[in-house]
């Protein structure tokens, strides 16, 4: 089973500062099977990327994510308020599915 | 527009079983796999299986192989999730949530809104 690790645990920003959250798999993820979920308190979890780079309909583009292998990047460039939230990546691989353990991007 | 309509909250003793359903509208039910993932309080998400909505064909995670089980009601476009033997671990927010492939990739691209079952005596 892949392991995926996600870095920081909790990541303390600014709005209007740029965050970088990190996943890393335990052994190479094709891209095509990465994909990355945003998650509020008492909400189920949104679609932001899928295919490591695609933003999902209506995700602003000050999201992006890049990556390949065993590291992958999920990137905001200007943190608005409503950016603060959980977020999880996700892979597929031999016909299952994991999820990281999660990012908390909370308000410095 | 798509949704997915889940069963409200459950509470069970351990040992029993629950029963989750989630109503798909908005789109094709038999047209896109559905899969389940659950989180426990305070805790990342744990995908659970998948249900082939035209065949029936299931895949469950390993962890719950023996225990849960996926079903779906075309007719009604209802996807099931049945899990026995409920202890306290058990307890969470359970999610239907559809699959989508194209162009190879593989992603969840919508989710109900959860249902969450507590396990106590």
């Amino acid at each position: 089973e892949i392991v995926l690790t996600q870095s920081p645990g909790t990541l303390s920003l600014s709005p209007g500062e740029r965050a970088t959250l990190s996943c890393r798999a335990s052994q190479s993820v094709s891209s095509s099977y990465l994909a990355w979920y945003q998650q509020k308190p008492g909400q189920a979890p949104r679609l932001l990327i899928y295919g490591a780079s695609s933003r999902a309909t209506g995700i602003p583009d000050r999201f992006s994510g890049s990556g390949s292998g065993t590291d992958f990047t999920l990137a905001i460039s200007r943190l608005e308020p409503e950016d603060f939230a959980v977020y999880y990546c996700q892979q597929y691989d031999n016909l299952m599915y994991t999820f990281g353990q999660g990012t908390k991007l909370e308000i410095k | 527009q798509v949704q997915l309509v889940q069963s409200g909250a459950e509470v069970q003793k351990p040992g029993a079983s629950v029963k989750v359903s989630c109503k798909a509208s908005g789109y094709t039910f038999t047209g896109f796999h559905m899969h389940w993932v659950r989180q426990a309080p305070g805790q990342g998400l744990e995908w659970m299986g998948w249900i082939i909505p035209t065949s029936g064909d299931t895949n469950y995670a390993q962890k719950f192989q023996g225990r849960v089980t996926m079903a779906r009601d075309t007719s009604i476009s209802t996807a099931y999730m049945e899990l026995s033997s409920l202890s306290s671990d058990d307890t969470a927010v359970y999610y239907c949530a559809r699959f989508r492939a194209v162009a190879g990739t593989k992603y969840f691209d919508y989710w109900g809104q959860g249902t969450l079952v507590t396990v106590s005596s």
